[in-house]
């Protein structure tokens, strides 16, 4: 099946400093990608998604390119804050793309201090 | 935000003792999940259902078993709970919005068996 590498952490930045979270998979087809939060006692939630190779998901200030170049879909912040403290995970199906399961990273946890 | 319930959201119990998590949904989305957290693992799918009656097992499915007798009902549950079931548990709910892809995860289970 599919699956994900995302670098581990954990990673402390100070507020206002540039963010990358790395993530590289390998995949059958072109599957969606995905980045989810996960923030101190919650689930995780969608932070963006990108569907075909080249397409640039965004949210929040995140954002994330799809390249099958490189096979990675890293995650970039220009200017963290203190509320962007949480775990990242990068996800994709599983198998296929009509598979409706996800596989995701170990997830990076992510600490922005002021 | 989708509306996902878990039930209980905080559990201690002891092993060899039957446990069952409930998972409610009122999105009527066709898919659900139920996943462990752990450290140093992420996330891990233990079961899924497709459908009313339909499921199957995921990466980890060793002792646990699910059932779902209607749309917005998922039930896990652990015959006879083991220390090393103690985890967190998340539902997820996916289908009918956005893409099938697309996940929406419940406030999870804190689960410690001792």
């Amino acid at each position: 099946g599919n699956s994900v590498t995302q670098m581990e952490g954990p990673v402390t930045l100070s507020e206002e400093a540039f963010l990358t979270i790395n993530c590289t998979y390998t995949a059958t087809g072109y599957p969606s990608l995905f980045w989810y939060v996960q923030y101190p006692g919650e689930g995780l939630q969608l932070l963006l998604k990108a569907t075909k190779a080249d397409d640039k998901g965004s949210n929040k200030g995140f954002e994330a390119t799809y390249r099958k170049e490189t096979t990675s879909f890293h995650l970039e912040k220009g200017s963290v804050q203190v509320s962007d403290s949480a775990v990242y995970f990068c996800a994709l199906p599983y198998s296929g793309a009509g598979s409706y399961q996800l596989t995701f990273g170990k997830g990076t946890k992510l600490s922005v201090i002021p | 935000d989708a509306g996902i319930t878990q039930s209980p959201r905080h559990k201690v119990t002891e092993t060899g003792t039957p446990v069952t998590l409930r998972c409610h949904q009122t999105e009527n989305h066709r898919y659900m999940y139920w996943y462990r957290q752990d450290p140093g693992h992420g996330l891990r799918l233990i079961h899924y259902s497709y459908g009313v009656k339909d499921t199957d097992k995921g990466e980890v499915s060793d002792g646990y078993s699910v059932s779902r007798s209607k749309t917005e009902d998922f039930l896990l549950t652990l015959e006879s709970a083991t220390s090393s079931q103690t985890s967190v548990y998340f539902c997820a709910i996916s289908g009918d919005r956005g893409s099938y892809n697309e996940q929406f995860f419940g406030p999870g289970t804190r689960l410690t068996v001792l």
